[in-house]
């Protein structure tokens, strides 16, 4: 099993910029959960999905980011446009089936806005 | 909402020695909880969880943890680190019967020392 796959691992870009952030979670996994961490808030849920559709964007820090699951293997995170403040490493991370279950993570991508 | 609160944010200690990583948490309902531990660069990983039973829980690499309820704590500790230990640890916490949110503390960095 390949884990969860995350791409790009890391991005560099320019303030105003679009970004978009891909996760592949594992096969036959049905939640999706996507964090974003930083120094100095930690580890935040953004959003999560179960079955593809999303549960909880209440963690979204507000209307420029977006996140969706068009099927059961693909999911993006989107920022449009971009900000410095929204550099930080974001995880996509996966799970099956009920409360008290693993969450499998992927390696990250660390995005930079200059 | 559940919280979490981990007491020390840095935690340094020698080689072989002991070590306790604090984990406090806020509930007014019962709530089940983990140990994640991250190494450089990567993403999380479980070390170990409480759903219910024994309150010692034990996880990989030599950890165990106590659940407390009384003290509302889920204390982590190994009687002996290695330097490949060091890494940072986070306590998390979701509710029975809730969803599969899991909020996490700030973490606890472990810095092995030989």
């Amino acid at each position: 099993d390949a884990g969860v796959i995350q791409s790009p691992r890391h991005e560099v870009t320019e303030m105003g910029q679009e970004v978009t952030l891909r996760c592949k979670p594992i096969s036959g996994h049905d939640y999706l959960f996507w964090y974003r961490q930083t120094m100095m808030r930690g580890l935040e849920l953004l959003i999560y999905f179960n079955n593809n559709v999303p549960i909880d964007d209440s963690g979204m820090p507000e209307d420029r980011f977006s996140a969706k699951m068009p099927n059961a293997s693909f999911s993006t995170l989107k920022i449009q446009p971009s900000e410095p403040r929204d550099s930080a490493v974001y995880f996509c991370a996966s799970s099956l089936g009920r409360i008290g279950n693993e969450q499998f993570f992927g390696p990250g991508t660390r995005l930079t806005v200059l | 909402a559940q919280s979490v609160t981990q007491l020390d944010s840095q935690v340094p200690v020698f080689e072989e020695a002991p070590v306790e990583l604090r984990c406090n948490y806020s509930s007014s309902v019962s709530v089940y909880l983990f140990w994640y531990v991250q190494y450089p660069n990567q993403g999380l990983q479980l070390l170990l969880k409480y759903l219910s039973g024994s309150t010692l829980v034990k996880g990989i690499n030599g950890f165990e943890a106590e659940f407390n309820k009384s003290q509302t704590s889920f204390h982590l500790r190994k009687p002996s680190v290695h330097i490949s230990d060091t890494a940072e640890y986070f306590c998390a916490v979701t509710r029975t019967g809730g969803s599969e949110k899991l909020v996490f503390g700030k973490g606890t960095k472990l810095t092995v020392n030989p």
